[in-house]
C-alpha cells in the first residue's frame, strides 16, 4: 500500500536558517504530493502541493519538488522565522475511489530566536 | 467564511458513553472524511463519504459509524467508546470526489476516553 516517511523530529533552527525536511514516498500510480502544517492547537492547514512529476509547489517562502525519480517531496525553506515553528506533515493523495490522504508521521520544527 | 467546523473541540467521557462528534462544512463539498491523529503515527483514515448517503470504510473504521444524510454534515459515532479510542480527530472535505485535490481540515476534536 502506499506511505510516506518523513524524516523524525524535533528539528530545532535558530531565526534565518535554512530548513530541509525530508519526505519520501511509495505509492502506485502517480500521486499528487502534499505539505500541511499545523500550528499549536490549530487544525491541519495545505502548504504547498504538486500533482505531477518536476512541479514545484511554493507558498510563503516554502519550497518543495515532486521528484519521481527518487520518489520523494522534500520541503525547503530559505530563512525561518520563529513563526513558522509547526508540525509539518508530508502527504499523498492518488487516484483511488477512497481519496484519502496518506500521511507521513510528521516533524515539528522549533525556530529560536 | 469558508470553513469546516467541528464540535466539541474537547471532550471527556467514560467507557461505554456513546457519543458523536459534528461536523459540518459550507463549501458545498461532495467529499468528507474522518482521521484520527495519533503519536507517532500521523492521522489516519477512519471513514469517508464521496457524497450524500455514500459512506465506506478507512484505514481504521473499527468502533466507529458515520452517516451523510445532507451535504454539509458528517458526524462521527462512538457507540461505545473505549481507551483506545482516546486520539485527536479531524473532520476533512474537498470539492470533488473525482480527483485527489485539496482537502479542508476542521479544527480537530480532543477526546479522553476514560
Amino acid at each position: 500500500g502506499d506511505s510516506v516517511t518523513q524524516m523524525e523530529g524535533p528539528v530545532t533552527l535558530s531565526e534565518e536558517a535554512f530548513l530541509t525536511i525530508n519526505c519520501t514516498y511509495t505509492a502506485t500510480g502517480y500521486p499528487s504530493l502534499f505539505w500541511y502544517v499545523q500550528y499549536p492547537g490549530e487544525g491541519l492547514q495545505l502548504l504547498l502541493k504538486a500533482t505531477k512529476a518536476d512541479d514545484k509547489g511554493s507558498n510563503k517562502g516554502f519550497e518543495a519538488t515532486y521528484r519521481k525519480e527518487t520518489t520523494s517531496f522534500h520541503l525547503e525553506k530559505g530563512s525561518v522565522q520563529v513563526s513558522d515553528s509547526a508540525v509539518y506533515f508530508c502527504a499523498l493523495s492518488d487516484y483511488t475511489g477512497r481519496r484519502a490522504l496518506t500521511f507521513g508521521s510528521g516533524t515539528r520544527l522549533q525556530v529560536q530566536p | 467564511e469558508a470553513q469546516v467546523t467541528q464540535n466539541p473541540r474537547y471532550l471527556i467521557t467514560v467507557t461505554g458513553k456513546k457519543l458523536t462528534v459534528t461536523c459540518s462544512q459550507n463549501m458545498n463539498h461532495e467529499y468528507m472524511s474522518w482521521y484520527r491523529q495519533d503519536p507517532g503515527l500521523g492521522l489516519r483514515q477512519i471513514y469517508y463519504s464521496m457524497n450524500v448517503e455514500v459512506t465506506d470504510k478507512g484505514d481504521v473504521p473499527e468502533g466507529y459509524k458515520v452517516s451523510r444524510k445532507e451535504k454539509r454534515n458528517f458526524p462521527l459515532i462512538l457507540e461505545s467508546p473505549s481507551p483506545n479510542q482516546t486520539s485527536l480527530y479531524f473532520c476533512a472535505s474537498s470539492l470533488s470526489s473525482a480527483t485527489p485535490d485539496t482537502q479542508y481540515f476542521g479544527p480537530g476534536t480532543r477526546l479522553t476516553v476514560l
